[in-house]
């Protein structure tokens, strides 16, 4: 497939437990970004990479988020110790270059539900 | 905080009607603005992208309106398909160098048809 894929596509977590959400880019796109979407509203920027480097975490909620992107391509989006309030749907995009010109393409999401 | 306000917030409408959706701004500096149609369960894909200069954008059935000078923008669905019920996204992206990559969502409308 050419799209965006995430996985798992739901994850259930008991509180306190540590996930791990990965996104498969596009191949060959530069740019990638996490965005949390809370129900009933529009995705929220968490983070941005280009290539490996991580520019831009300023929406990263607490540091109990972490993200990385060690070879430029899969990220992963790693959240410590859940709470409730972490449950919503965790949607990856990538684009060719980081600019808004250029269209961001996302995947599924992953919904996570913190018990 | 919201920077992008649509409305209606949900709207339920006759297969082969039409629908016109609303979106306000206040994203400054302006770039684009996109609209998304995200269905359930699924990320968002972009329908239309219009910058400054461009007042009107088609994509099919889907017809997307700017105004810059009072910074609202609107969809227009001609002919509704029982395939258009999703939730469309309206998108602002802000001009600047270096964060331009930087996307303002609003909260959707939720549109359903019915046959």
């Amino acid at each position: 497939g050419a799209g965006v894929s995430q996985s798992p596509r739901y994850k259930v977590a008991k509180r306190g437990q540590d996930v791990a959400l990965r996104c498969d880019p596009i191949s060959g796109h530069v740019s990638l970004f996490w965005y949390q979407q809370a129900l009933g509203q529009g995705p929220e920027f968490l983070t941005y990479f280009q290539n490996e480097a991580q520019l831009d975490k300023s929406g990263l909620p607490s540091d109990r988020f972490f993200a990385e992107r060690p070879e430029g391509s899969v990220s992963t989006l790693k959240i410590q110790r859940t709470q409730q309030e972490d449950s919503a749907v965790y949607l990856c995009a990538s684009s060719l270059i980081g600019n808004s010109d250029n269209e961001q393409f996302f995947g599924p999401g992953t919904r996570l539900t913190v018990l | 905080k919201n920077q992008v306000e649509q409305s209606p917030q949900s709207l339920i409408i006759l297969e082969g009607k039409n629908c016109t959706l609303q979106c306000n701004y206040t994203v400054s500096p302006f770039s684009n603005l996109r609209w998304y149609k995200q269905d359930t369960g699924r990320g968002p894909v972009s329908l239309t992208i219009m910058t400054f200069s461009e007042n009107t954008k088609s994509n099919g059935r889907y017809t997307a309106t700017l105004d810059a000078d009072t910074k609202q923008s609107s969809l227009h669905i001609t002919a509704s398909q029982l395939s258009d019920s999703a939730s469309y996204i309206c998108v602002v992206s802000e001009k600047g160098w270096g964060y331009d990559y930087k996307l303002s969502f609003g909260a959707g409308t939720t549109v359903t048809v019915r046959a």
